[in-house]
Formats: structure tokens, sequence, C-alpha cells
């Protein structure tokens, strides 16, 4: 099975850049898609195909993809950023669509 | 204004069945790309795929819980349900329901708030 490894934790100090990483193997030749996720709430999709954002989401979420590594990174970084971070594709071989394992923010 | 939710008993008993629906507006299951899935989180862990349907009555599910899961569709009443047998106190865990709208191949767009079912004798 398709298995996204992303570090547990990020911590980062306010009007700082956030960059959260969603590592597998070929992940470049896959879309990949960010949620955020604060407690006690639905996941809310942060950026989608790579960096593509919803309506919505502000420009200081900006996402990439190459190789084995994804990454989100959240420019100017707000408290209210502080949140889980999950990053998300559709494998074709299995037809399942896997989730990281999600990325504890910390805004110090 | 498209909105999803979630509704089943917030408690079962091991080796019970469990059957959620997903409740949705805004949108219809008939068209071309649109599906909805299940996706579950146990208390502070993350996200995890169970099952999609498709606007074709196409059925894909996750290979850790296939044999207990069965997803349908009720488009007249805009309804997804999700039943899962043999129910385990490690199936505790809020289960979501999500909408990809785009063709399968692509990102949950909305979200329900989620379920909270909890396995216990």
């Amino acid at each position: 099975s398709y298995v996204l490894t992303q570090p547990p934790s990020v911590s980062v100090a306010p009007g700082q850049t956030a960059r959260i990483t969603c590592g597998a193997k070929d992940i470049g030749t896959k879309s990949v898609h960010w949620y955020q996720q604060k407690p006690g709430q639905a996941p809310v999709l942060v950026v989608y195909d790579d960096r593509a954002r919803p309506s919505g989401i502000p420009d200081r979420f900006s996402g990439s993809n190459s190789g084995n590594m994804a990454t989100l990174t959240i420019s100017r970084v707000e408290v209210g950023d502080e949140a889980d971070y999950y990053c998300q594709v559709w494998d074709s071989r299995s037809d399942h669509w896997v989730f990281g394992g999600g990325t504890k923010l910390t805004v110090l | 204004q498209v909105t999803l939710r979630e509704s089943g008993p917030a408690l079962v008993k091991p080796t019970q069945t469990l059957t959620l629906t997903c409740t949705f507006s805004g949108f219809s299951l008939n068209t071309n790309g649109m599906c909805v899935s299940w996706i579950r989180q146990p208390p502070g862990k993350a996200l995890e795929w169970l099952a999609l349907i498709d606007w074709d009555d196409e059925k894909y599910y996750s290979t850790s819980v296939k044999t207990r899961l069965t997803i349908s569709k009720d488009t007249s009443k805009s309804q997804v349900v999700l039943t899962m047998t043999n129910m385990d106190p490690v199936d505790t865990a809020t289960y979501f329901c999500a909408r990809i709208s785009r063709g399968r191949d692509n990102w949950f767009d909305h979200w329900g708030q989620g379920t909270l079912v909890t396995v216990s004798s």
C-alpha cells in the first residue's frame, strides 16, 4: 500500500514561515491535497492539485510537489494557523484515497 | 450551498453492526464526477479512508476493512449509507462523510462535521 510520511510536529514563531512535508516514493507523479484540521472540527481543504487554493484560503498557503516530497508552505504564520495538517493522494494502483499521518503545527 | 451531515448511533456494542447515514444537500450524486466517501479518525489519531461511492454506483473499499463494509446510495433521499459489521473497540472514532466533485481521482472539497461512535459493552 502507498504510505505518506509526515513529521509529527512542526513549530514556528508568528510571522515566520512553516514548511510541512509529505514524503512518498514518486509522489511527484501524483496530485497532492492538503487539509487543515482544528481541534473538534472537520478537516478543511487548503491546497489541492499540489499548489492550487480553494476560494477563501489566504495566499499565505502554498504547495509544491516534486520527486519524493510534497511540501505545504505557510507564510507569515498566524496564531490561528495552529492546527493539524494532513496530506492526501489518490493511489491509482489500489484505488485507495491515502492520508498522511498528520503534522501538528504549533505557533510559539 | 453544499452541506453533508452524518447521523447514527453514538454507542454500539462489540460484535454489533454499525449503520451510518450521510445526508447531503447542494449537489446530486447522479451528476458525473460526484462521489461521497467515508473517512474515520480515532481519538488523537490520523484520518483513515474507509469507502467511496461514485455517481455511476461504483464502490471502493479500504483493503484493511473491506470485508466488513458496505456502502450504498439513495439518490432520491440524497443519502449515502455505510454499514460496518462486527464492531470492535478499536473502531471507536469520529466518522466523517466527504464529497469529491471532479471525479474520484481528486480531493475532498466538502466534509460533514463528523459523528463520534464509541464501541463499548
